[in-house]
């Protein structure tokens, strides 16, 4: 079956750093996503993609946030100048194989700022 | 904010069936329910989705009601690996899924 990937399962960085997480999507879906969970809240929309743009973004997916598929197959959530409260678990996801609309999740990437 | 609203917690005995409701009042026409799962800090997890008619797969029944304001998710036999954060979302295809804090379902030995 099918399934969105991403990596690394789990990043410490130091605060200020940038840092990229990456994520590909299930092959031919078209829409694209990044959520955030910090722990023992809930999960939290980021941000929406596609046809090579943002279409929907959220308050939290400020400056410091940027979005990329550079090159059809990869899909990147890059944070310019990590901070304390980026620490949280990243989710990627995406839909819509123009038959089946169901959102497919990855498991994760665990970002850690110090 | 989340259209739905869900019990904050739910416990099943290990075997039976697990029936979580959720009520969603104010649904349109076009947004489907969807539900998915988070167990532990996994990603979450489709498990089932419907327009207006019950569907069934091989993981869950989702039953729907008639004026379509609230809707079932039921696990036929649940086992412990079912133990997981349930989400009852309605959402326009292919739009983004907000997430409620859902019903964390407990399945007892």
């Amino acid at each position: 079956e099918p399934e969105v990937t991403q990596t690394p399962s789990h990043q410490v960085t130091q605060m200020g750093q940038e840092v990229i997480l990456r994520c590909v999507p299930i092959s031919n879906h078209l829409y694209f996503y990044w959520y955030r969970q910090i722990l023992g809240q809930k999960v939290e929309f980021l941000v929406s993609f596609y046809n090579n743009e943002i279409s929907e973004k959220s308050e939290i997916f400020d400056d410091q946030f940027s979005v990329e598929r550079p090159d059809g197959s990869n899909f990147t959530l890059k944070i310019r100048s990590t901070k304390l409260e980026d620490s949280a678990m990243y989710f990627c996801a995406s839909s819509g194989d123009r038959v089946n609309a169901e959102a497919f999740f990855g498991q994760g990437t665990r970002l850690t700022v110090v | 904010d989340a259209k739905t609203t869900q019990p904050p917690s739910m416990d099943c005995a290990e075997g039976r069936a697990a029936n979580l409701p959720c009520n969603h009042s104010t649904i349109s026409g076009n947004e489907y329910v969807y539900w998915y799962r988070q167990i532990h800090s996994q990603g979450p997890q489709y498990i089932i989705h419907g327009l207006k008619n019950n569907e069934t797969n091989e993981m869950a029944s989702l039953i729907i009601t008639e004026d379509r304001k609230s809707s079932t998710l039921i696990l036929p036999h649940a086992t412990l690996r079912d133990t997981a954060v349930y989400y009852c979302i309605v959402r326009v295809r292919d739009d983004k899924i907000i997430f409620g804090k859902g019903t964390r379902l407990h399945i007892l030995p």
